[in-house]
Parts: structure tokens; sequence; C-alpha cells
């Protein structure tokens, strides 16, 4: 059964930090895996796919990377602002995809202080 | 403006009542999606859609309905057989199975 792991479960940091939020999967049989933005009471923005073939993908100051053999993708960000203080949440697609469900890691809330 | 909407916001149920969510969307996606939001628990996918008129149940089926009649419309019903109804409702739809996932801005479900 995959599951998806992101830890740490919260992170503060001050304004103009760089930094990283992990995500882990137990099944490396994955066809994408999706990075989203959650801001309090609202849905999910979709940041950032990445194909199973790819090793990384960017927008901006977001960079998201894949190792597939070893389970973990990575979400970069830099130069953080207040304005990226939100919850982060990695999900990923099944090789035999039911439908396209998504499985999602519990997030990682991120803080950053002016 | 292209995007999902999800109706209403805030939604209360008294004991035994089936309430309705509703979700539309108007990008011409094939595939839409309901998950759940709990506290701690992530989300986890209630029922999805691939074509009108089929569905499948997803993980945590138990104690919901949905139907798909039109391509841009895919109501989920929350039974009385639903124990714990008590979370945020997320609606996705997506342009494939295999496409990025769109979501709504949620409904949160409230039992008086």
């Amino acid at each position: 059964k995959q599951e998806v792991t992101q830890i740490p479960a919260a992170l503060s940091v001050p304004e103009g930090e760089n930094l990283v939020l992990n995500c882990s999967f137990t099944d490396s049989a994955i066809y994408n895996l999706q990075w989203f933005r959650q801001d309090p009471g609202k849905g999910l923005t979709s940041l950032l796919l990445i194909q199973s073939s790819q090793r990384e993908q960017t927008s901006g100051r977001l960079n998201a990377s894949l190792d597939k053999s070893s389970g973990r993708s990575t979400l970069y960000i830099a130069a953080s602002q207040p304005g990226d203080s939100a919850t982060y949440l990695c999900a990923v697609s099944l090789v035999y995809n039911q439908g396209g469900k998504l499985i999602f890691g519990q997030g990682t809330e991120l803080s950053v202080k002016p | 403006d292209g995007g999902i909407t999800q109706s209403p916001k805030y939604l209360f149920r008294k004991e035994g009542q089936n309430v309705t969510l509703s979700c539309e969307q108007n990008l011409n996606h094939d595939a839409m999606y309901w998950y759940r939001q709990d506290p701690g628990q992530g989300l986890r996918l209630i029922y999805y859609s691939q074509i009108v008129n089929d569905f499948q149940k997803g993980d945590i089926a138990e104690g919901y309905s949905v139907s798909r009649e039109k391509k841009e419309s895919f109501p989920l019903t929350v039974t009385s057989a639903q124990k714990n109804p008590t979370a945020f409702y997320l609606c996705a739809s997506s342009a494939g199975n295999v496409e990025t996932q769109y979501f709504g801005p949620g409904t949160r479900l409230l039992v008086l």
C-alpha cells in the first residue's frame, strides 16, 4: 500500500531564507508527483507536477525534484517571503492509476516570519 | 472565469439528515473527484468519475453517494449512514486521469 510522508509537520523560518520541504513515498511505481499549496480554510493550488520520467520542475522561486528510486521528492523555495506561509502538500498518482487517484501526504505547515 | 466552484461554503447537518454538496466546473474536464480532509490526516478520496454517467468508489465511500449526469457537475450527498461527517470537503477535476488536478474552494460540513 502506497504511503506518503512529509517531514517536518511544521516549519518556521525568517524571511529571505532558502528552504527545502521533504516528501517520501513507499512504492516507487508512481506515474507522477504533484506539489500543492493550501491556505487556511481554502482549497488546494497546484504548484508543480513532475512526471515519473523527469528529475525536476521549476516555476519561479520554486523547484521540485524527484528521485523515484529512493522514493523522495523535495520542494525548494528560494528567498522565502511572508506570502509563502501556507501548508504544502505532496501527492503521488499510481502507475496502476485507479482513475487518477492521488495519495496525499499530511502536509508541512510553513510560516515565514518578516 | 474558468474554474471549479463549490457551494455552500459552510453546511450544517442535523442528526439523521442527508445533505448535498455542490461541485461545478467549466474547465471542460472529463474527470472529477471528491476528497475529505480531516485535521492531521491529509486528504482521502471518497468518489471519482472519469466520464459522464460513470463513477467509482474511493477509499472512504461508505455513507456517501454521488451522481454524474452532466460533465460539469458532480454533487456529493452525505447520508445519515455517515456517522462522522464533520470535515472539509474538496472537489477537484482534471482533463484526464493522469493530468494535474484542480481544486475548488471547499465546503466545511458541521453537525448540529
